[in-house]
């Protein structure tokens, strides 16, 4: 089955870039989605087909996705940011790892 | 705006069955599926199957079939999940989400329901 791959943790400060990977075979050719997760809450979608923000969702948050790798960014971090990140291929219903992100 | 609420937490015995209750609110029922996704205590995110309103049945991820069935009551505009032959890795707090097919996101999830399997 197809597998994705996703740090288990990035760290960054306040004000700074968080940037989020999701590798797999030739993801390129795919739709990747994002979701974000907070402590004892259900995921959030925040990125569908690549790099699109669902309403509500600020322009901090942007995605692109090419060849092996797809990438979620998240620009000026804030500490309301802290989360798990999961992608998704459109394709089929797997996901990556996750990604814990802090907010130093 | 779909909105979705699922039962309450409940804990099982190994070798039990479980039902959790997806109840749909706000859109057309026969247009959306449901997927079920799990997630184990600090672990990930998998997914154990959906329902397809055109196919009107159950569709399950490999490791599942055979223990799983999903089925949906259109009068109640509700999704089940049953799980049989419970053990301690089905632990786990099980989400639905609404499911559009083909390549759509997950979107909205439902808010969660812990089942505990424990002797």
């Amino acid at each position: 089955s197809y597998v994705l791959i996703q740090p288990p943790s990035v760290s960054v400060a306040p004000g700074e870039t968080a940037i989020i990977t999701c590798g797999g075979n030739n993801v390129g050719s795919k739709f990747v989605h994002w979701y974000q997760q907070k402590a004892g809450q259900a995921p959030v979608l925040v990125l569908h087909y690549n790099s699109d923000r669902p309403s509500g969702i600020p322009e901090r948050l942007s995605g692109s996705n090419s060849g092996n790798m797809a990438t979620l960014t998240i620009s000026r971090v804030e500490a309301a940011d802290e989360a798990d990140y999961f992608c998704q291929v459109s394709d089929t219903v797997v996901f990556g790892g996750g990604t814990k992100l802090t907010v130093l | 705006q779909v909105h979705l609420e699922q039962s309450g937490a409940e804990v099982k015995r190994p070798g039990s069955s479980v039902k959790v209750t997806c109840k749909t609110s706000g859109g057309n029922f026969k247009n959306f599926g449901i997927s079920w996704v799990r997630q184990a205590p600090g672990q990930g995110l998998e997914w154990v199957g959906g329902f397809v309103p055109m196919y009107r049945r159950g569709l399950y991820a490999d490791k599942f079939k055979g223990r799983v069935t999903i089925t949906a009551d259109e009068s109640t505009t509700t999704v089940y999940l049953d799980l049989n032959s419970l053990t301690s890795a089905d632990t786990a707090v099980y989400y639905c989400a609404k499911d559009l097919g083909a390549s759509s996101p997950l979107d909205p999830w439902g808010q969660g329901t812990l089942i505990t399997v424990s002797s």
